[in-house]
């Protein structure tokens, strides 16, 4: 079964730093494209990141440019958000998906919940 | 990079089509054929409905399909069923960072 798992989400003060992981499974990981997506509470769809299957491509969005960092480790199956100087902004629920045919995401993750407060 | 813009909502009863627009730019959705669509029910993940603008990936009924023109990107769905019910996100390509979101629509089937 084509699977993502993510991990590593929790409570963070503002100014604190956070590493998310995302486990992939069931399809060859270093195939693919991944994408980090975001979705603050009552909110919409925010793109975050994306890295290209050999981490030759990255890509941010402006709202996460400098702080956050994508990265992936095909050896393990396993795409990562580190993420520097949060905000309370940041709060949301963290995917990850899979690309598909360039710029869709076919797969996705449960998600993972951040929260920065004091 | 502002969202795409969606109506906040639509509705519609068993049966009857509806239709969700998608309005960005000509440096995102009117310049590219990389609009998809997502269908999100309450507390789940996003799921893939439409990608390059029309095509259905596998599994996906031919109930919903995807169109364009000039700026604006439509999502129909034809035949509405209760389990459509949900949110629908449209996203594209954009030459300003890589994918850009709309807002979102809550479709409500009456």
């Amino acid at each position: 079964e084509v699977q993502l798992v993510e991990s590593g989400g929790g409570l963070v003060k503002p100014g604190g730093s956070l590493r998310l992981s995302c486990a992939a499974s069931g399809f060859t990981f270093s195939s693919y494209s991944m994408n980090w997506v975001r979705q603050a509470p009552g909110k919409g769809l925010e793109w975050v990141s994306s890295i290209s299957s050999s981490s030759s491509y990255i890509y941010y969005a402006d709202s996460v440019k400098g702080r956050f960092t994508i990265s992936r480790d095909n050896a393990k199956n396993s795409l990562y958000l580190q993420m520097n100087s949060l905000r309370a902004e940041d709060t949301a629920v963290y995917y990850c998906a899979r690309s598909y045919q360039l710029l869709s995401m076919d797969v996705w993750g449960q998600g993972t919940t951040v929260t920065v407060s004091s | 990079q502002s969202a795409l813009t969606q109506p906040a909502s639509v509705s519609g009863s068993p049966g009857q089509s509806i239709t969700i627009s998608c309005t960005g730019t000509s440096s995102d959705v009117g310049g590219y054929n990389y609009v998809s669509w997502y269908q999100q029910h309450p507390g789940k993940a996003p799921k893939l409905m439409i990608y390059d603008v029309s095509n259905r990936p596998s599994g996906v009924s031919n109930r919903f399909s995807g169109s364009k023109s000039g700026n604006t990107a439509s999502l129909t769905i034809s035949g509405l069923q209760a389990e459509d019910e949900a949110d629908y996100y449209c996203s594209s390509y954009t030459s300003s960072s890589l994918v850009v979101f709309g807002g979102g629509t809550k479709l409500t089937v009456l």
